[in-house]
């Protein structure tokens, strides 16, 4: 699996969009990309995950580059809710095994 | 549905104890499998089970067994434990292996070694 790449922390103010971007240069064509949360030390949470083209759910956004080797989350109003750490995953396919990297840790300031 | 549900939810235990943590999942998943958290880092993958009777090594396996005789279950054995092992571990499931389906995780049991 391909590894990812994301900025260790982050702020957002309280009711503005939380853009958290993820790098996967060597992402092969048949690997998807996921986004999970850790809020504390909970079990990670899914939020959203896409292929190639761009996603929205009730949580989020996930954009996608065309040529597949960035991506970004959107929170579209942030809460404080929302502080957490965002893990940047790819997978296969077919594969079984799911690497989480060391994520993003986003502050939601008031 | 109860989702999938860990027990115990915290350990402590001598070098050299045996331990079983357990897992279960009532959502009839097919994906089990079962990852470590040290403090700071991100979660690594232990042991998986794409079905009942199939199990396979994740990236960190030493020190630990796993079994899958029924769908619902995936207990994790730590041999003989070690301070190396005294980690927080989740166990996930989802309904099939592969990259188009999300991952349930569980609440977590934080195990301390002495």
């Amino acid at each position: 699996d391909a590894k990812t790449t994301q900025p260790p922390s982050m702020d957002c103010a309280e009711g503005r969009a939380a853009n958290l971007p993820c790098n996967h240069s060597t992402i092969s064509g048949n690997e998807y990309v996921y986004w999970y949360r850790q809020i504390h030390s909970q079990g990670p949470q899914y939020i959203i995950h896409g292929l190639k083209n761009n996603e929205t759910n009730e949580m989020a956004s996930l954009i996608i580059t065309e040529d597949r080797k960035s991506s970004t989350l959107i929170l579209p109003h942030a809460t404080l809710r929302d502080t957490a750490v965002y893990y940047c995953i790819v997978r296969v396919v077919a594969g079984n095994q799911f690497y989480f990297g060391t994520g993003t840790s986003l502050t939601v300031i008031p | 549905n109860a989702g999938v549900t860990q027990t115990p939810k915290f350990q402590v235990l001598k070098t050299g104890q045996s331990m079983t943590l357990q897992c279960a999942q009532d959502m009839n998943h097919e994906y089990m499998s079962w990852y470590r958290q040290d403090p700071g880092m991100g979660l690594r993958l232990i042991h998986y089970s794409v079905g009942a009777g199939i199990t396979d090594q994740g990236e960190v396996p030493n020190g630990y067994n796993v079994s899958r005789s029924t769908t619902e279950d995936f207990p994790l054995r730590l041999l003989s434990a070690a301070p190396s092992q005294t980690s927080v571990y989740f166990c996930a499931s989802s309904p099939y292996g592969g990259g188009d389906n999300e991952q349930f995780f569980g609440p977590g049991t934080r195990l301390t070694v002495l």
